[in-house]
């Protein structure tokens, strides 16, 4: 089955502890992105990666990191997490050809306390 | 950068009417302009999108409109469902370059039985 998947789902860690948010997706796309939304501010995006080794910052990607060395995974890096960080986490993949269609995985719900 | 507006934030309808959300875009270079939806709980769904050389989609009882004079583009949805209920995102983004999306901020519509 096509699928992007996120792991963990829900994570409750304290300031400055480091942690990642897995992302993987079994379609072959090229392109990753990953999105953080809060309520009243729709989904913004963090960063995003066109192919392996190929990452570029979104609109907000201040207090993250993110890596590219396979196709399938995109995780996202939290090196010292923040309040302001706590959010609904969002992975999504398409082609880069054709139909520019987003996959998104279920989510990721971060409460960083 | 780009910058997504999107209205109403809530809008509320009775089952069978029509429901009529609106976004404007600022940078004139944006052609391609998808419409998520996304179910309490759930991930964001793509419903319909549209590119900057068509002016009207439709797909069923759903439809999206694209003035690139006025940079605005609309969802229309006739004979609204209680399944219909969710918030709906509309998103800008430059196909050629494909990689920064825009999102809106949302709109939750409730459609009364």
């Amino acid at each position: 089955e096509a699928q992007v998947t996120q792991n963990p789902r829900y994570l409750i860690t304290v300031t400055g502890k480091k942690l990642t948010v897995t992302c993987s997706q079994n379609m072959n796309h090229e392109y990753m992105s990953w999105y953080r939304q809060d309520p009243g501010l729709g989904l913004r995006q963090i960063y995003y990666s066109m192919n392996v080794e190929v990452t570029d910052k979104g609109d907000v990607p201040e207090g993250y990191k993110v890596s590219r060395k396979e196709k399938r995974n995109f995780p996202l890096i939290l090196e010292s997490p923040s309040p302001n960080q706590t959010s609904l986490y969002f992975c999504a993949s398409r082609t880069i050809q054709g139909k520019k269609t987003q996959y998104f995985g279920p989510g990721t719900r971060l409460l960083v306390l | 950068g780009e910058n997504v507006e999107q209205h109403p934030s809530t809008l509320s309808v009775q089952e069978g009417d029509s429901a009529v959300i609106k976004c404007t875009y600022s940078d004139s270079a944006s052609n391609y302009f998808p419409w998520y939806k996304q179910e309490l709980g759930k991930r964001p769904q793509l419903i319909i999108d549209i590119r900057s050389n068509v002016g009207e989609k439709k797909d069923q009882r759903i439809a999206v409109t694209l003035n690139k004079t006025a940079k605005h583009f609309s969802l229309h949805i006739t004979e609204t469902q209680p399944e219909d209920s969710a918030v709906y995102f509309c998103a800008a983004s430059i196909d050629t370059n494909a990689g920064k999306s825009t999102f809106g901020d949302g709109t939750t519509l409730t459609v009364k039985p």
